[in-house]
């Protein structure tokens, strides 16, 4: 089945900086790949995703690229801000029917 | 508004005693889920629904039940609870499943003694 590793498992940055995770995948038939942001005492909310026909989304500060030769994704944040701070996820999955497998998580820590 | 509701958000139990975590989505979706997030594990899911009287088993489905009688309703049950079951768990919903968003519900942080 799907396997997602995510790396770092955390990240410390200084506001203002850029911060990048990057997910690798075991399944070449996956075509869906979100990422979620997990704020303290809350559930992970999906802050962008990118389906397999694009090789890269932006969303204003956020930005997510797709190497589907090479099965990894990455989430790309620039100008960072403190609140920023949390634990992001990556997913991955195949078609509708299938489960989305998550990465194990980023502690990215952003200080002023 | 949109979202996911958990209930309790916060439960302390013993050993052995049955508890129920309600999940209820507004959203009329279809897929609904149960996970549960350790330190260093992430999200690892439990068991899934894909509609109405259709559940089946996620990655860690052992000692937990669930049921879907009614679309918008996903409990999770805890029949004789371990501390290993000790863990925050979240319910998700989504339109479909595989490739739509999921919404997250808040979390329940449940601690067995």
């Amino acid at each position: 089945g799907e396997n997602v590793e995510q790396h770092p498992s955390t990240l410390s940055v200084q506001e203002g900086d850029s911060a990048v995770i990057k997910c690798t995948y075991s399944d070449s038939a996956s075509n869906y790949f979100p990422w979620y942001k997990q704020e303290l005492g809350k559930g992970p909310q999906l802050i962008i995703d990118i389906r397999s026909n694009v090789g890269e989304k932006k969303d204003q500060r956020i930005a997510v690229t797709l190497n589907k030769t090479a099965k990894h994704f990455s989430l790309h944040i620039t100008e960072t801000q403190p609140e920023d701070s949390a634990v992001y996820f990556c997913a991955a999955s195949k078609q509708a029917g299938t489960a989305l497998i998550f990465g194990k998580g980023t502690t990215l820590s952003v200080s002023s | 508004e949109a979202q996911v509701t958990q209930n309790p958000r916060y439960l302390i139990t013993v050993t052995g005693k049955k508890l129920t975590v309600t999940c209820s989505q507004n959203m009329n979706h279809e897929y609904m889920s149960w996970y549960r997030q350790d330190p260093g594990l992430g999200l690892r899911q439990i068991y899934y629904s894909m509609n109405v009287e259709a559940t089946d088993k996620g990655d860690v489905p052992e000692g937990y039940k669930v049921s879907r009688k009614e679309k918008r309703n996903f409990p999770l049950i805890l029949e004789s609870p371990s501390p290993n079951q000790t863990s925050l768990y979240f319910c998700a919903s989504s339109l479909k499943t595989g490739n739509s968003p999921l919404h997250f519900g808040n979390g329940t942080r449940l601690t067995v003694t």
